[in-house]
């Protein structure tokens, strides 16, 4: 089945840094692939979806100057948390699209700033 | 605005017993996702319900869609303990052309011996 590799899974960062976390759709190609974030204890919540070769689109009320994401291939997809403070500390999934109804999910970015 | 709705949000049951999860979403959508959660791990894929009237079983869970009524079922048979975990159904949301998940909040299902 598809796959998609997330890494890293885990990075702890101190506040005001970067950080960058990629996913890549091993097997498959994926023109779109998702951003999620999840919060302990609540539900997966949308952050933008991006789209290989153009812009992401971003939810609303997601910083599209923080939550920086590219979309340069059809295997990867990246998405970096710029100058991270303690409220970004949460869980990042990514998704890709395969074929017309797959969604496969990488498994995970814990991300904690000090 | 898409809404997808899942009750109950907690779920406690004894080992060997039956019980069903609801998933209510608000729009016209044929297509349902069910996903499993474990404790600091991603979602793994459950069932993927595309039409009215599906119905997909594996083990002891058996998932229904029923679009006319916006609702699907995530059926428990004989659960065991290894079924612990948070359950997610999710709807797609078919947006200018482009489609994305809406997830429910979750059922924590606990299992106990």
């Amino acid at each position: 089945g598809a796959v998609v590799s997330q890494h890293p899974s885990r990075v702890i960062c101190k506040s005001g840094t970067s950080v960058k976390i990629e996913c890549r759709s091993l097997d498959f190609q994926a023109t779109t692939m998702f951003w999620y974030r999840q919060f302990p204890k609540q539900s997966l919540m949308l952050m933008a979806t991006s789209n290989e070769g153009s812009k992401a689109t971003y939810e609303q009320g997601v910083e599209k100057d923080k939550f920086l994401i590219n979309h340069a291939s059809l295997t990867l997809s990246t998405l970096t948390v710029t100058s991270a403070h303690p409220e970004d500390s949460s869980f990042y999934i990514c998704s890709a699209q395969e074929g017309r109804y797959g969604y496969t999910f990488g498994s995970g970015t814990r991300l904690t700033v000090v | 605005e898409l809404k997808v709705e899942q009750n109950p949000l907690f779920l406690s049951m004894q080992e060997g017993k039956n019980y069903t999860i609801y998933c209510n979403y608000s729009t016209t959508s044929d297509r349902l996702y069910w996903y499993r959660q474990d404790p600091g791990k991603s979602l793994e894929s459950l069932f993927v319900l595309l039409s009215n009237g599906a119905v997909k079983q594996e083990g002891r869970l058996m998932a229904s869609l029923d679009t006319k009524a916006r609702l699907s079922t995530l059926h428990i048979t004989a659960a065991v303990h290894d079924l612990s975990a948070t359950y997610f159904c999710a709807v797609d949301r078919d947006q200018g052309g482009s489609e994305k998940l809406v997830f429910g909040k979750g059922t924590k299902l606990t299992v106990n011996p």
